[in-house]
């Protein structure tokens, strides 16, 4: 069974800072892997979708990496700014279509 | 365009009443499905509609909950009889095709039972 931990649950970090969020999976065998953020009260945005044969993707200030093999991905958020503070969550697609969702790493950014 | 639009935003109801959420899919995305995301706790998955095939239910928590498609577009999940433990946030989502295609969340509709 598919289990997917988010690590940390919690970051706080000042404005300008490049940060690193962690996912890791139990099941390598997944097709894709996406990281949404999710604001307070608000539905969950696609931030990037890594599809199994690659091993990175780029969006702006975002960087999200995929290592199947040790089961890992991380999101890099460089040059941190205080409208990036939201919950982060991460999410792998295996064979069948449901989505399985880590628990989310809330980052605050400070002014 | 327009993206996925679920009504209502936010529904209060007293417990032993029956509510239905409703779910706008992207235009042309063949594949909607349904979570639920209850406070301190992770996103669920409930419900699954690619095209005209039979719905996956399996995530459906009991059978107070059911889910339709109508016309391969709009969506409404219906509970029946809700309990306080209903109470969370509903999401909807699409994809152009059936997973594991990229999803498009809706903004959800918090729903508490009281």
């Amino acid at each position: 069974k598919q289990e997917v931990t988010q690590i940390p649950a919690a970051l706080s970090v000042p404005e300008g800072e490049n940060l690193v969020l962690n996912c890791s999976f139990t099941d390598s065998a997944i097709y894709n892997l996406q990281w949404f953020r999710q604001d307070p009260g608000k539905g969950l945005t696609s931030l990037l979708l890594i599809q199994s044969s690659q091993r990175e993707q780029t969006s702006g200030r975002l960087n999200a990496s995929l290592d199947k093999s040790s089961g890992r991905s991380t999101l890099y958020i460089a040059a941190s700014q205080p409208g990036d503070s939201a919950t982060y969550l991460c999410a792998v697609a295996g064979s069948n279509y449901q989505l399985i969702w880590g628990a989310g790493t809330k980052l605050i950014i400070k002014p | 365009g327009a993206g996925v639009s679920q009504s209502p935003s936010n529904k209060v109801t007293e417990k032993g009443k029956d509510v239905e959420l409703r779910c706008d899919p992207i235009s042309g995305h063949t594949a909607l499905y349904w979570y639920r995301q209850s406070l301190g706790q992770g996103l669920e998955f409930l419900i699954y509609f690619q095209g005209n095939s039979a719905p996956d239910k399996s995530g459906l928590p009991s059978d107070r909950f059911s889910a339709e498609r109508t016309g391969g577009s709009v969506s409404t999940l219906t509970i029946q009889r809700t309990q306080q433990e209903d109470s969370a946030v509903y999401l909807c989502a699409s994809s152009l095709r059936q997973a594991p295609y990229e999803q498009y969340f809706g903004p959800g509709t918090r729903l508490t039972v009281t």
